[in-house]
């Protein structure tokens, strides 16, 4: 079956603009998280949805990062005033079971590269 | 603060060889333990999850998880030159809150032919 989508898969913004990735998780899956993988290193937790409900917010970076998945299935992580250390691959992945203690199928990934 | 280790790497096998890949947890109270495998240039891909402590088998695949000691490993048996990776290990704590995983930075493993 199809897996988790996201697009766009590649993204160059300039300082300062806003930005918007999509995510559409495995049909079904009501756990839907956001990761930022900086070169080299592994994934790092931003945020997690149950349904619509964002449950967990912890990891986003600063106010300028802001996530919604009003309708429980398609998520948007929304970046505003990119700056340079934004540049990374955001990553998604969803579950089919709630909470975050089970297996998650990440996308394929945007990579953001702000100049 | 939540803390996941692996050795960086790049660890070298033979092809046919055992690769061994380890991770330590810093959270006594992590329940769910997770291998990805990630290519360059590509996302993470699940190959296995634990979640007692022991063994479990999964083709070439065995992941051992002692929890008492904050340690899982990842085995590969009769490596193959399409095993040269970045192996991840993640862990999550659960609870209350909905935590997402922890990831440790990688290691790199080469399968030489």
């Amino acid at each position: 079956g199809a897996g988790v989508s996201q697009s766009p898969r590649y993204k160059v913004a300039k300082r300062g603009q806003d930005v918007a990735l999509r995510c559409d998780p495995i049909s079904g899956h009501v756990s839907l998280f956001w990761y930022q993988q900086a070169l080299g290193q592994g994934p790092e937790f931003l945020t997690y949805f149950q349904n619509e409900a964002q449950l967990d917010k912890s990891g986003l970076p600063s106010d300028r990062f802001f996530a919604e998945r009003p309708e429980g299935s398609v998520s948007t992580l929304k970046i505003q005033r990119t700056q340079q250390e934004d540049s990374a691959v955001y990553l998604c992945a969803s579950s089919s079971k709630a909470g975050g203690l089970y297996e998650q199928y990440f996308g394929p990934g945007t990579r953001l590269t702000v100049t | 603060q939540k803390e996941v280790e692996q050795n960086s790497g790049p660890l070298s096998v033979p092809e046919g060889a055992i690769a061994s890949l380890n991770c330590t947890y810093s959270d006594r109270v992590s329940q769910s333990f997770f291998w990805y495998r990630q290519y360059s240039g590509k996302s993470p891909e699940l190959i296995m999850s634990i979640y007692s402590n022991g063994d479990k088998e999964d083709g070439r695949f065995t992941a051992q998880l002692n929890k008492a000691s904050q340690y899982v490993s990842l085995l590969i048996r009769d490596s193959q030159p399409s095993d040269s990776a970045t192996y991840l290990c993640a862990v999550n704590i659960g609870g209350g809150g909905a935590d997402g995983l922890t990831f440790g930075k990688g290691t790199h493993l080469i399968i030489q032919p």
